[in-house]
Formats: structure tokens, C-alpha cells, sequence
């Protein structure tokens, strides 16, 4: 059972931010939140993670709240190509090896 | 730099007749492996996971069975496809991270698209 929610679909105009939730409430201390993206027909590709700071790289800021439940993947000038379905998982980094579930993710639909 | 290999690519096979899926990897070792499958317009639902050479744990009861021969080489397969059987199917791999040492994220590969007629 994947252990993060996501909103099934969003929409975002061409050039505006996309905000892009993530309910991930029973996260244990030692795991990550990471977040992907697949383009259709293809394999998802790694964005970026985080384990309770903000983090931001070339392609997307992470936001995660103080009490870890929750986090939003904010990418901030939207375009055609960010079209996708965007995926949220946690994971641990160490110790002994988990298994990593995905949910339904999000279908982000960035319009003209 | 690490690689992962997925074939074949595309498949077409009659209902009944058996499958096999490759995935190797390259530039890292003991990785954790990992087949994933996806129905058209669905998630990505998790089928096997390895963290060794035959070490295989199931994630959903089916048709379908892992093997892990060598420590980059996971394979998909099944004796008799089922319809349901169709989809996209994803090998992925991941190690565990040494302080500062990589990003912990899955790579995947390109997936091989099954239809089952």
C-alpha cells in the first residue's frame, strides 16, 4: 500500500507556478520524501527529495512542513514539457532494504 | 556512470504462452532491483523487489514470478500470460546512501510495453 496521497489531477497555465501536494501523514523519522515525474510511455525520472527541509534544485523547489506529514513539489515557472504525472513516495536511506510503493500520483495538465 | 537495461522493449504475445522480462544493470553493485507494472491511465504498482541474488519478495499474487541470477540481472516471467497480464512494465534499481555519497533515488529503465492477445 503506497503510504502518500496525492490529488488525481491539477491544471496550471503555461509560465505560472504549479504547487503540487503530497499527504504522506504516517512518515517515520528516518525516511525521505522523494518526488518523481513520468512523461508518458516513459520510466519516471527523480526530481528531487528531501528529509525536513526545503530543498530546491535547477528543476523544483520541495516544500516540507514542520511535522513532516505533508509536502508540496513547487515547480515554479510551469511549462508544456512540465506536463506529467508527478509521484511522491518516502523511503529510508539506511538500514535494512524496503520495499517502494508508489501511489496514483498526480496528473498535472499545464495549459497555454 | 550506472545503467540500467531493459528488453525487450515492446512484446506481443498470445494468452497462454510464457514470458520473459531482462533487466541489467551496470556501474554499481548489490543494488536493490525492483519490477514495477503499470495498466494504461493507472499507477505504478509494485510486483517484485530484490535485495540480493535470490532474494526475491512478492508484492501481488499473480501469474508472474522474479528470478535474480546474478547480482545486476533481474528477471520478469511467467508461464502462462493472462489478458490481465498487459501493461507497461518498469525495472528500477536503488542502494542505500552513505552520508553525502549519492541521492538515493530509483532509476529506471525504459520500460517494456507487454500486450497480451
Amino acid at each position: 500500500d503506497a503510504k502518500t496521497t496525492q490529488p488525481t489531477s491539477m491544471d496550471c497555465a503555461e509560465g505560472r507556478a504549479a504547487n503540487l501536494p503530497c499527504n504522506h501523514s504516517t512518515i517515520s523519522g528516518n525516511e525521505y520524501v522523494y518526488w518523481y515525474r513520468q512523461i508518458h510511455s516513459q520510466g519516471p525520472q527523480y526530481i528531487i527529495h528531501g528529509l525536513k527541509n526545503n530543498e530546491t534544485n535547477e528543476m523544483a523547489s520541495l516544500i516540507i512542513t514542520e511535522d513532516r506529514k505533508s509536502s508540496t513539489l513547487i515547480l515554479p515557472h510551469a511549462t508544456l514539457r512540465d506536463t506529467a504525472v508527478y509521484y511522491c513516495i518516502v523511503r529510508p536511506l539506511t538500514g535494512t532494504a524496503s520495499k517502494l510503493t508508489f501511489g496514483t500520483g498526480t496528473r498535472l495538465q499545464v495549459t497555454l | 556512470s550506472q545503467t540500467i537495461h531493459q528488453w525487450p522493449a515492446t512484446l506481443v504475445q498470445p494468452v497462454g504462452s510464457p514470458l520473459s522480462l531482462e533487466c541489467t544493470v551496470e556501474g554499481t553493485s548489490n543494488p536493490n532491483l525492483y519490477w514495477y507494472r503499470q495498466a494504461a491511465g493507472r499507477g505504478l504498482q509494485l510486483l517484485f523487489y530484490s535485495v540480493g541474488i535470490g532474494q526475491i519478495s512478492s508484492e501481488v499474487p499473480q501469474n508472474l514470478s522474479a528470478s535474480r541470477p546474478q547480482d545486476r540481472q533481474f528477471i520478469l516471467s511467467s508461464k502462462k500470460l493472462l489478458l490481465s497480464d498487459s501493461g507497461f512494465y518498469l525495472c528500477a534499481w536503488t542502494t542505500w546512501v552513505a552520508r553525502g555519497a549519492n541521492t538515493g533515488e530509483l532509476f529506471f529503465g525504459e520500460g517494456s510495453r507487454l500486450t497480451v492477445l
